[in-house]
């Protein structure tokens, strides 16, 4: 079955404190892995998508990375306004148009 | 104007209303999605219309009951529900079932 398990479920930063989130997967085939930002009431806004193994992106504080297991999002110095629940999501390679499978999030909380 | 729109952005029901959720999507997508996002919760699947075929999640009630008129245009009835249904709501569309852009979502209250 394929599944997807975030890594903590709440995380707690002091501004300017460097930190790492994990997500895990298990899928037959890996299409593609997302990370989304969601703020309290609105809908999840797309942060990465990442394809295949090795591969990174980065965006101001954020850093996506993927290996055959697991994806990380590094987060460099963050401030306040990254406190946001964080979700992963993949897209198995079963076929075209279902949708993707998401896991339970990652609260982040930066205190200044 | 954004990609993926909702409409209300709010809703309280009683148990036996009759209500739609709405979402227009103008990204030229040929899939949309509905998710049901409860606290504590992965986003739960509940329906997708993928080239014009309807697939659903079995565990979903029958009481919630999709519409998709055309590719940019989804909706969601709802009858008969009950106060665990209340949740927050959200349309997704996306090419190919790739990439995923929401609505910002109807926070339904079921009293």
């Amino acid at each position: 079955e394929d599944q997807v398990t975030q890594s903590p479920e709440a995380l707690r930063l002091q501004e300017g404190e460097s930190s790492s989130l994990n997500c895990s997967y298990t899928v037959s085939g890996l299409r593609g892995l997302f990370w989304y930002r969601q703020d309290p009431g609105k809908g999840p806004e797309f942060l990465f998508t990442l394809y295949s193994a090795g591969e990174e992106k980065e965006k101001e504080r954020l850093k996506a990375t993927l290996t055959k297991k697991e994806s990380f999002l590094h987060i460099t110095a963050p401030k306040p306004e990254d406190s946001a629940t964080y979700l992963c999501a993949v897209q198995p390679f079963n076929q075209a148009g279902t949708a993707l499978i998401f896991g339970k999030g990652t609260t982040l909380s930066v205190s200044s | 104007e954004t990609g993926v729109t909702q409409t209300p952005r709010h809703l309280v029901m009683g148990m036996t209303n009759k209500k739609s959720l709405k979402c227009e999507q103008h990204l030229g997508h040929n899939a949309m999605y509905w998710y049901k996002q409860s606290a504590k919760k992965p986003l739960e699947l509940m329906f997708v219309y993928s080239l014009e075929e309807r697939v659903e999640n079995n565990s979903v009630p029958s009481r919630f009951s999709p519409e998709c008129p055309n590719s940019s245009h989804l909706f969601l009835h709802l009858h008969t529900l009950q106060p665990e249904d209340s949740a927050l709501y959200l349309c997704a569309s996306s090419q190919d079932g790739g990439k995923a852009f929401f609505g910002q979502g109807t926070r339904l209250t079921v009293v």
